[in-house]
């Protein structure tokens, strides 16, 4: 069945990159979404890439997708303390139609140390 | 900007009670949509609708019913709240005809059934 899959935490100082991974199942995917969540908020859309994209990047954001792998990453360079939230991938599949169904991931906890 | 609202962003309930949350989208949006968040799992989706009066079971709805009787307000019902329904709940709404399909979400309401 569709499964979408993440690593629940990633620690990193501020400065550096950050790289939050996530793996899906289902080869039919057409979109894929990065969203952003910060304490006691709802999510927030970062980005999304097409699948027949490779690369996508937007300011400090850069989206690696690896569709024969089913491997999707987000990239933050220059992370910074404010960037400290969960963030989600998500899948949208072909076989979702129009109901704009989509499936979301645990979740990444990013901590970014000063 | 789209703007998803939620009638409550924390709720005290009783065992036993029937529960209702609301949320509003003021964009127009065909398709709505009820997810739970809890630590570890994500969000799991309880229902979804892609149109008024229409609705369409998700991957959780035991215990929980939908009424959507206008296009921009869909409503979570709980029967008879249980304490494992304690959680957060998020509601979303994408538009049907881009085909992107991202989900904009409220800001939550956190539930505690006592």
């Amino acid at each position: 069945g569709e499964d979408v899959e993440q690593s629940l935490f990633l620690s990193v100082r501020e400065g550096d990159s950050s790289v939050i991974n996530c793996t899906y199942t289902d080869s039919s995917s057409t979109y894929l979404y990065w969203y952003k969540q910060e304490p006691g908020a709802g999510l927030q859309l970062l980005t999304y890439i097409f699948s027949n994209m490779d690369m996508k990047q937007d300011q400090r954001l850069t989206v690696l997708l690896n569709k024969k792998d089913k491997h999707l990453s987000l990239r933050i360079a220059d992370t910074q303390t404010g960037d400290s939230a969960i963030y989600f991938c998500a899948e949208r599949t072909h076989g979702s139609g129009n109901t704009g169904k989509l499936i979301f991931g645990q979740g990444t906890t990013l901590q970014v140390k000063p | 900007d789209v703007k998803v609202t939620q009638s409550s962003r924390y709720l005290v309930k009783r065992t036993g009670e029937k529960v209702f949350l609301e949320c509003v989208q003021d964009m127009d949006h065909e398709n709505m949509f009820w997810y739970r968040q809890d630590p570890g799992l994500g969000l799991r989706l309880i229902y979804f609708s892609y149109d008024v009066k229409m609705k369409e079971k998700g991957d959780i709805p035991e215990g929980y019913s939908v009424s959507r009787e206008k296009k921009e307000r869909f409503s979570l019902i709980l029967e008879s709240a249980s304490t494992n329904q304690t959680s957060m709940y998020l509601c979303a709404s994408s538009l049907r005809r881009v085909s992107s399909y991202e989900q904009y979400f409220g800001p939550g309401t956190r539930l505690t059934v006592t």
